[in-house]
């Protein structure tokens, strides 16, 4: 079974704190990514990764950066904290190749900025 | 730019009957659409796929079908259960690059009892 595993449900931080949000998968994917869930915007891509130490930026990648040290670990960082970074974030993984393969989803962390 | 769109952000469907979940696509290079599910404080989880050179899919209770030359998709829930309750992700990915998910904004599914 897939996991997909994201350090924290739930975080409240202050405005301009620098903030990790962790993900680990167990499934040896080469692919992961981060996306943010707000109301009426659906899903939207932050950054992914295709290797360790690779990165691509996504839709929405201002005041965010990423890590990815090693296979099965991808971190986003907020590197201060805003009010409008408030959202459901959701980490993903998945096979590479075309076609035919669907991303696994962790439990996602709402992260709230106060 | 919204590639993939629902346009509905909400349906109320009785128990037992049929729901109809829409999505449309402007991006002619998407391979591969999914639906993905969504409970509250909880990820999307998939719940079933098409290739573009497809235009059916069946798994159980849940059918997608795949029109090309309009750009559209759609769920069909039959018979509708208050479990299907829930948001529900349109997402397709393109023939080259990396896998990447594009997502639709979701349409809300209240199965009523």
């Amino acid at each position: 079974d897939v996991k997909v595993t994201q350090s924290s449900r739930y975080l409240v931080k202050r405005t301009g704190e620098k903030v990790f949000l962790e993900c680990v998968q167990d499934m040896d994917h080469e692919n992961m990514f981060w996306y943010r869930q707000d109301p009426g915007l659906g899903l939207r891509l932050i950054y992914f990764s295709y290797d360790v130490k690779m990165k691509e930026k996504g839709d929405i990648p201002e005041g965010y950066s990423v890590s990815r040290e090693k296979k099965e670990r991808f971190s986003l960082i907020l590197e201060s904290a805003s009010t409008n970074q408030t959202s459901m974030y959701l980490c993903a993984s998945s096979y590479p190749g075309q076609g035919d393969t669907e991303a696994f989803f962790g439990q996602g962390t709402r992260l709230t900025v106060v | 730019d919204q590639q993939v769109k629902q346009n509905s952000p909400s349906l109320s469907v009785q128990e037992g009957r049929i729901s109809i979940l829409n999505c449309d696509y402007t991006n002619s290079m998407f391979d591969y659409f999914l639906w993905y599910k969504k409970y509250p404080a909880e990820g999307p989880t998939f719940l079933i796929s098409i290739s573009s050179i497809k235009d059916k899919n069946e798994d159980g209770r849940f059918t997608v079908f795949l029109n090309k030359s309009a750009k559209h998709l759609s769920l069909h829930i039959v018979p509708s259960q208050p479990g299907d309750s829930a948001v529900y992700f349109c997402a397709a990915i393109p023939q080259t690059g990396a896998n990447n998910l594009f997502f639709g904004t979701g349409t809300r599914l209240t199965v009523i009892p």
